[in-house]
């Protein structure tokens, strides 16, 4: 089956700082990948669109110069958070949809960001 | 910005009872999905309803989907310990983004 990894599973970085995630489609190509947000006994909120070799479509309210996300190749997209506060902890999910599956969409196992 | 809402929003039974949750949404769909989640873990893909099907059945579960009143319902017969998780309906519309619902965290005691 299809599969989605993300890297790290988790990190604990300090405030000010930025971190990296980044979200590999491991056996199919993904025109599309979605970042998505979770925060504690909520539920996931979309926060942008990313399609290869283009610019990232934001959601309403998620600031694109703090969540930087590049989408350079059909199997990897990232997502820097940066100058990172303490509300930015959070579980941070992507999602790819296999470009030959127009509607399947496959998800990452997460990545768990705390900020001290 | 979410789809949305599920009810309940938590759900307590027994172990051997069924568990029924609800998902209502407001545009459009082209498909409806259920997703499980345990606490502090990823996303378990359940079961995928397309918005011209009614009822789907896998296993213990049974989902079934009414686009005139844009709700879907997410039953599990004889529950188990095990299945104590976040259940959360996800659709998609045309523009073929995932939108999440509220969720339900149900907890099956033994």
């Amino acid at each position: 089956g299809a599969v989605v990894s993300q890297h790290p599973s988790w990190v604990i970085c300090k405030s000010g700082t930025s971190v990296k995630i980044e979200c590999r489609s491991l056996d199919f190509q993904a025109t599309t990948m979605f970042w998505y947000r979770q925060f504690p006994k909520q539920s996931l909120m979309l926060m942008a669109t990313s399609n290869e070799g283009s610019k990232a479509t934001y959601e309403q309210g998620v600031e694109k110069d703090k969540f930087l996300i590049n989408h350079a190749s059909l199997t990897l997209s990232t997502l820097t958070v940066t100058s990172a506060h303490p509300e930015d902890s959070s579980f941070y999910i992507c999602s790819a949809r296999d470009r030959t599956i127009f509607y399947e969409q496959y998800f990452g196992p997460g990545t768990r960001l705390t900020v001290t | 910005s979410q789809q949305g809402e599920e009810d309940p929003q938590a759900l307590s039974i027994q172990e051997g009872e069924n568990a029924t949750m609800n998902c209502s949404y407001k545009t459009s769909i082209n498909n409806l999905q259920w997703y499980r989640q345990n606490s502090g873990r990823g996303l378990v893909h359940l079961i995928l309803i397309r918005s011209n099907e009614r009822e789907k059945h896998s296993g213990r579960l049974r989902v079934t989907l009414d686009t005139s009143k844009k709700s879907s319902s997410l039953l599990i017969t004889a529950s188990r310990a095990a299945d104590t998780a976040s259940y959360f309906c996800a659709t998609s519309s045309n523009n073929n983004d995932m939108r999440f619902g509220a969720g339900t965290r149900l907890t099956v005691k033994p």
